[in-house]
């Protein structure tokens, strides 16, 4: 596609549910990148792949958090038994690898995660 | 560890009035540097690059500075507008292949009329 796309584009959930965001990149892409920005707040970091693996899953919450991403393409982001906390806008970004071009990230419009 | 701090977390100013928001980083080693806004319910767009060799770079009302040697950045908004209300986002790249893009936390800018 022409640029990153984010599903849900919003999303209400109660709590103690699993919810499922995904995020499918540009073609080519290599590097994928999860953040989240709660109410009020800034970025925060979640997750990092290169192609199929994660090397940086540093920010991920909880382990109730989970991602992963498959064919190098799409990623999937797992939230399960959701709490209210979670609530916030997901945002997922995808360059090219650093060190072969990849200085510019892309980012999708996020996915309004609710929970109620 | 590759680190890009931003301030100040938020602000707000009059129309018409100038800000500079300020990004600290600790990436090495360094290879670029990207201001990203972020409107309000929109994925952030790329505003500037900034490379070692370059000190100043405009874009329009916006103008981006770089300090390499003290690992400092700055953006400067000129005679802000309502649009200009956002959140700014600074991102840095590192030289070596593999490494990921370190993200600020951001800057939220209200302007209010």
């Amino acid at each position: 596609g022409a640029g990153v796309s984010q599903s849900p584009s919003n999303k209400v959930t109660e709590k103690g549910k699993d919810v499922e965001l995904r995020c499918d990149p540009i073609s080519g892409h290599t590097a994928l990148y999860w953040y989240r920005q709660s109410l009020g707040q800034g970025l925060e970091f979640l997750i990092y792949f290169q192609g199929n693996s994660a090397p940086d899953k540093s920010g991920l919450p909880s382990d109730r958090f989970s991602a992963e991403r498959t064919g190098g393409s799409v990623s999937t982001l797992t939230i399960q038994r959701t709490q209210q906390e979670d609530s916030a806008v997901y945002l997922c970004a995808s360059s090219l690898e650093v060190g072969r071009g990849g200085t510019e990230a892309f980012f999708g419009q996020g996915t309004r995660l609710t929970v109620v | 560890k590759n680190q890009v701090e931003q301030s100040p977390q938020s602000l707000i100013i009059l129309e018409g009035k100038n800000c500079t928001l300020q990004c600290n980083y600790t990436v090495s080693p360094f290879s670029n540097l990207r201001w990203y806004k972020q409107d309000t319910g929109r994925g952030p767009v790329s505003l500037t690059i900034m490379t070692f060799s370059e000190n100043t770079k405009s874009n329009g009302r916006y103008t981006a500075t770089l300090d390499a040697d003290t690992k400092q950045s700055s953006l400067h908004i000129t005679a802000s507008q309502l649009s200009d209300s956002a959140s700014y986002i600074c991102v840095v790249s590192a030289k070596a292949a593999g490494n990921k893009l370190t993200f600020g936390g951001g800057t939220r800018v209200l302007v209010k009329p």
